[in-house]
């Protein structure tokens, strides 16, 4: 399974509403995890099953999708927010296949 | 708190092995698998394999196999990943990471990475 990420960078200003898409190749149900990392620092687990937050994540972050469309949605942008963020499937394994990430700038 | 550390940074020559340590704490290591992952520079991440701490069970991402072994010591909570016949391409950070758990279906602890440079 092929995930695409997109786009695979953008700029944004504090505030901002900012939404990243995830595709998959074939139907993975809600077997989505997205990821938050920074320069230098391991991923930091936010949301998986497509829309549970994870324990201690922000609420203005918020995930939604199922099957093959994902969306990964920061209502409000901080500046602790910008970084990379990947998706990744966990349906159909192996391979636990990752996006390719997208970079948030400030802007 | 629970927590995977990981072994320090190395640097193999050209067709060496290495092998790299992920030691837990904070829980029962034989209740979660253990994953790695790896982040060339500039790059995204890439799984490698899983191990099941309990079994010793292990899967491996078809590019890797016949080059990576995944395995653990129980008795002291660690699991280890070998990489052989290494080439520049490999030059990249390694992290372990534990899970998918049965209440969060993810990758929800990592180690703090380890920076294996491959160079002649």
């Amino acid at each position: 399974i092929q995930l695409t990420q997109s786009p695979s960078s953008l700029s944004a200003s504090v505030g901002d509403r900012v939404t990243i898409t995830c595709r998959a190749s074939q139907g993975i149900s809600s077997y989505l995890a997205w990821y938050q990392q920074k320069p230098g620092k391991a991923p930091k687990l936010l949301i998986y099953a497509a829309s549970t937050l994870q324990s201690g994540v922000p609420s203005r972050f918020s995930g939604s999708g199922s099957g093959t469309d994902f969306t990964l949605t920061i209502s409000s942008l901080q500046p602790e927010d910008f970084a990379t963020y990947y998706c990744q499937q966990l349906n159909n394994f192996p391979p636990y296949t990752f996006g390719q990430g997208t970079k948030l700038e400030i802007k | 708190q629970v927590q995977l550390v990981q072994s320090g940074a190395e640097v193999k020559k050209p067709g060496a092995s290495v092998k790299v340590s992920c030691k837990a704490s904070g829980y029962t290591f034989t209740s979660y698998d253990i994953n790695w992952v790896r982040q060339a520079t500039g790059q995204g991440l890439e799984w490698m394999g899983w191990m099941n701490p309990n079994s010793g069970n292990t899967g491996y991402a078809q590019k890797f196999q016949g080059r990576v072994t995944m395995t653990r010591n129980t008795s002291i909570s660690t699991a280890y990943m070998e990489l052989s016949s290494l080439r520049s391409e490999d030059t990249a950070v390694y992290y372990c990471a534990r899970g998918p758990g049965s209440r969060n279906y993810a990758f929800d602890i990592w180690g703090q990475g380890t920076m294996v440079t491959v160079s002649s």
